[in-house]
This record gives structure tokens, C-alpha cells and sequence, in this order.
């Protein structure tokens, strides 16, 4: 197992472009998070999925953006109509179960230009 | 609400000398779980250690070691002869109960700076 891959690694968009990122957790863990980080902050939470079911998306998700999980499995989140404030790094994390660590991808760096 | 505040911006140490971190945070629940985690500068986040709120037993893991107070709620971590490869940001993060172990608050960060 090669832990949480997350791909791409970098992104660079024009603003109003739509862009799409995925996530491959570790297999077997059914607990999936994403989460942003901005320059010099600690990483926010955005969603989790539990299996298939997206179980809480926070606030900062605005409807510009969707996560998926089909088939409890790899996860993609998607931002349409890109604006410059979504720059930040896209951070992916797994764990198998609720209450244990995460563990996390090297995440997407997105540029919204 | 869930809260977790690292106050040091940035430390900066001479190898070999000792670095504390210090993790204060703030909830309304019993039952909950504190974490460290290291994130050098590629960019990923390393997992470093989990604690319970039932468990305040100090833990030493080679350099590293943890104080957790829950009189004081705080979760403090201490590298013991510091390396440059101890260069990094490290968080700490949280998780309970209400959020259904469903989120993790993190921290700003401290950011380590070991210089040779």
C-alpha cells in the first residue's frame, strides 16, 4: 500500500475554469476527508465521506464545489467557475476508522490565475 | 465550539538543542483525541502521534515526547536533540465525539527552523 495518492499534484487554472481533483485513499480505509490549507494556516475541513455517503460538508464549501465518493472508493472534488480566492493547497486524507489518525496525500496545489 | 491554539509562530534552534511545542485547546466534550502532525516541506502531513482524553500518560517515542495536562488543556510535545531533518511545521489537531470523529481542528502551526 502506497498510502493516500492525490493527483494532480500541481494545478494552475485561468479564473472561471472548472478543475477537478482526485483522491485514492488506502485501501480499505472507508473514511475519507478533504480538507484546504492556506499559506501559513493549518489545514481546514471541507467534507468527509463515510463509505459512499458524504456525511458533513463544512461552510467553507460553497456550491461551486462537489465531492464525490461512488463506490466507497477513490473520491474526486470539483470547483467550477474558479475564482482566485481558491488558491490554497487541496489536502485528501483516509483512515479506517472514525476515531483514528488520518492519513494524508501530498495534496493538489491549485493557482487560480 | 472546538478550538486549538498553537501560539509560537516560529522557533528556531541550534542542532541538538531541545524544542518544545505548545498545544492549548478548548472543547465542551469528554471524549475526545489530540494528534500531532509534521508536515516538512514537501508538503505532506505526517502522522505523529494519537492520545485519548482518558489517557494523560506522558509518551516518549525516541526523540520525540508529549505532555498532555488536561488540567491545563494542554497537549505539549518536546524534540530532544534536535536534527535538521526536524525542520518542518507541526500541528496540532483534535477530534471528539460531537463532530462524530467527523473533522479535525488543527492548529495554525509552529513552524521548526534546526539550523546546523
Amino acid at each position: 500500500d502506497t498510502g493516500v495518492s492525490q493527483d494532480p499534484r500541481h494545478k494552475i487554472t485561468k479564473r472561471g475554469q472548472n478543475v477537478t481533483f482526485r483522491c485514492d485513499p488506502i485501501s480499505e480505509h472507508n473514511r475519507l476527508y478533504w480538507y484546504r490549507q492556506t499559506l501559513g494556516q493549518g489545514p481546514e475541513f471541507l467534507t468527509y465521506f463515510q463509505n459512499e455517503a458524504q456525511l458533513e460538508k463544512s461552510r467553507l464549501l460553497s456550491d461551486r464545489f462537489s465531492a464525490e465518493r461512488p463506490k466507497g472508493s477513490f473520491s474526486t472534488l470539483e470547483i467550477q467557475r474558479t475564482e482566485q480566492g481558491d488558491s490554497a493547497m487541496y489536502l485528501c486524507a483516509s483512515s479506517f476508522l472514525a476515531d483514528r489518525e488520518a492519513f494524508f496525500g501530498q495534496g493538489t496545489r491549485l493557482t487560480v490565475v | 465550539a472546538q478550538k486549538v491554539t498553537q501560539a509560537q509562530t516560529e522557533i528556531s534552534v541550534v542542532e541538538k538543542e531541545d524544542v518544545t511545542l505548545d498545544c492549548v485547546y478548548e472543547t465542551r466534550d469528554t471524549t475526545y483525541y489530540l494528534f500531532w502532525y509534521k508536515q516538512p516541506p514537501s508538503g505532506e502531513l505526517v502522522f505523529l502521534i494519537r492520545r485519548n482524553s482518558f489517557d494523560e500518560q506522558n509518551e516518549i517515542s525516541g526523540r520525540y515526547s508529549w505532555n498532555f495536562q488536561k488540567s491545563t488543556s494542554s497537549f505539549n510535545f518536546t524534540i530532544t536533540a534536535s536534527q535538521v531533518v526536524d525542520s518542518a511545521v507541526y500541528f496540532c489537531a483534535l477530534s471528539s465525539s460531537t463532530d462524530s470523529w467527523g473533522k479535525f481542528q488543527f492548529g495554525a502551526g509552529t513552524q521548526v527552523v534546526v539550523t546546523p
